[in-house]
């Protein structure tokens, strides 16, 4: 029963460096979100993916880079940390198909402070 | 563009009371629409949806929502809370299914 699995959990950075969020699901499940959700903001989508090798963005993209090399994996990269950037970050996938396929599945979130 | 609002920023209801949430949406055509709610320090879980057919739609946990095309509504309700049921809810409205947009969220306090 893992569903969508994000790590790490907690992360500080130090502006300026970069790091890796890692979500990787085993549902086989075509779809695949990063949202980050800032208090009293709700969540905004950062980027999506369709399907292996095909990304997109989402409404608040920049500052990120996503890749989809298999249909479990969707890692989010942060290039030049930023303050702006601490929030909690969500992994979320659907399958797409059949009755339940538009039903979006989370992953606990990784809470990230940059400093 | 799509875009969804939820008004109440905190709800506080009794225990045994019952509950209204309200959220509205901005979009061109038929939407499709979901509550999701999330406690503290955990993701967020589907509570239910709204594709088509019958406008009044039941969940988990006892909540049902209305959908009202000409209120541009799908307002959450359950008749009677219960003290587990205090949590963030969150209400999202999905385009062709490849973009979900969420709600600010509503945090509902629940009064013993």
């Amino acid at each position: 029963n893992a569903g969508v699995t994000q790590t790490p959990k907690f992360r500080i950075l130090k502006i300026g460096q970069s790091m890796t969020l890692q979500c990787t699901q085993d549902m086989n499940h075509n779809y695949m979100y990063w949202y980050r959700q800032d208090p009293g903001m709700g969540l905004k989508l950062i980027y999506y993916s369709v399907g292996a090798g095909i990304t997109d963005k989402g409404e608040v993209p920049n500052g990120y880079n996503v890749s989809r090399s298999t249909t479990e994996d969707f890692p989010l990269r942060l290039e030049l940390a930023a303050p702006s950037q601490t929030s909690v970050y969500f992994c979320a996938s659907r399958t797409g198909r059949g009755a339940s396929g538009n039903t979006i599945y989370f992953g606990e979130g990784s809470w990230l402070t940059v400093v | 563009a799509q875009s969804v609002t939820q008004p109440d920023i905190h709800i506080t209801v009794s225990e045994g009371a019952s509950l209204e949430l309200r959220c509205n949406y901005s979009y061109g055509a038929t939407p499709y629409l979901f509550w999701y709610v999330q406690s503290p320090g955990q993701g967020l879980q589907l509570l239910l949806k709204y594709f088509s057919g019958d406008t009044l739609v039941q969940g988990i946990k006892g909540f049902e929502a209305e959908f009202k095309r000409s209120q541009s509504s799908f307002n959450l309700r359950k008749p009677s809370v219960h003290w587990s049921d205090a949590a963030e809810y969150f209400c999202a409205v999905a385009n062709n299914f490849n973009k979900f947009y969420f709600g600010s969220g509503t945090k509902l306090n629940v009064k013993p």
